[in-house]
């Protein structure tokens, strides 16, 4: 079963314009990640943060993770046409043995 | 660099027809993975191998059967082709079981006519 759940599903917004999209997830976990699919390609990693984190950052990418309410958030800066992808969270938690856990995806369309 | 790779990059299977999927990591990581990917039910976890002589299932294993053959190669086998095994299917690979990054091959598009 999927533990994250991305919100929303899709996004459209103008080149240059802040994405911001979330995860929400059920079950105390390790650690969250966050993937980037582009169109008939594999997943890309992009950050793991984890449970004792609350903030980290790459480039234009923040995440941050707030255990108490069980959500994180991708927040991509000044977004360019090729951040248009799929993001996904992926969970990873002790009572499924560590396994990662995908959710359904945020689908982001950057137009130019 | 070659990363994960994965063979075939697509395939068209009758029902009941069998094949293998090949995966191949050169980052001597200990763990590797079979995901299938679907239109909106993101990636689902098929059978994992969290180090050389190990396999387990994963979330949904009926159909499917692994081989960890070494350390650097994870097959998929599909015994008997059902259309509901049409898939993208993703083999991946991480140093440490689910606690670190994931590399993910480039997939295998599969269509079970």
């Amino acid at each position: 079963s999927q533990q994250g759940e991305e919100d929303p599903q899709a996004l459209s917004i103008q080149e240059g314009e802040n994405a911001t999209m979330n995860c929400s997830y059920k079950t105390s976990i390790n650690n969250l990640q966050w993937y980037r699919q582009n169109s008939g390609r594999g997943l890309v990693h992009l950050i793991l943060i984890r449970s004792n984190e609350r903030e980290k950052h790459s480039g234009r990418l923040r995440v941050t993770l707030d255990t108490s309410k069980k959500s994180s958030s991708l927040l991509i800066t000044a977004s360019r046409a090729a951040d248009t992808a799929s993001y996904f969270c992926a969970t990873a938690f002790r009572s499924n043995d560590y396994k990662l856990s995908f959710g359904a995806g945020t689908t982001v369309t950057v137009r130019a | 660099n070659a990363g994960v790779t994965q063979t075939p990059k697509f395939q068209v299977l009758k029902t009941g027809q069998s094949m293998t999927l090949q995966c191949a990591q050169d980052m001597n990581h200990n763990s590797m993975y079979w995901y299938r990917q679907d239109p909106g039910m993101g990636l689902r976890l098929i059978y994992y191998s969290a180090s050389e002589g190990t396999t387990d299932k994963g979330e949904v294993p009926n159909g499917y059967n692994v081989s960890r053959l070494n350390k650097r190669e994870f097959s998929l086998r599909l015994e008997s082709a059902a259309p509901s095994q049409t898939s993208v299917y993703f083999c991946a690979s991480s140093e440490q079981w689910g606690l670190d990054e994931a590399f993910f091959g480039q997939g295998t598009r599969l269509t079970v006519v």
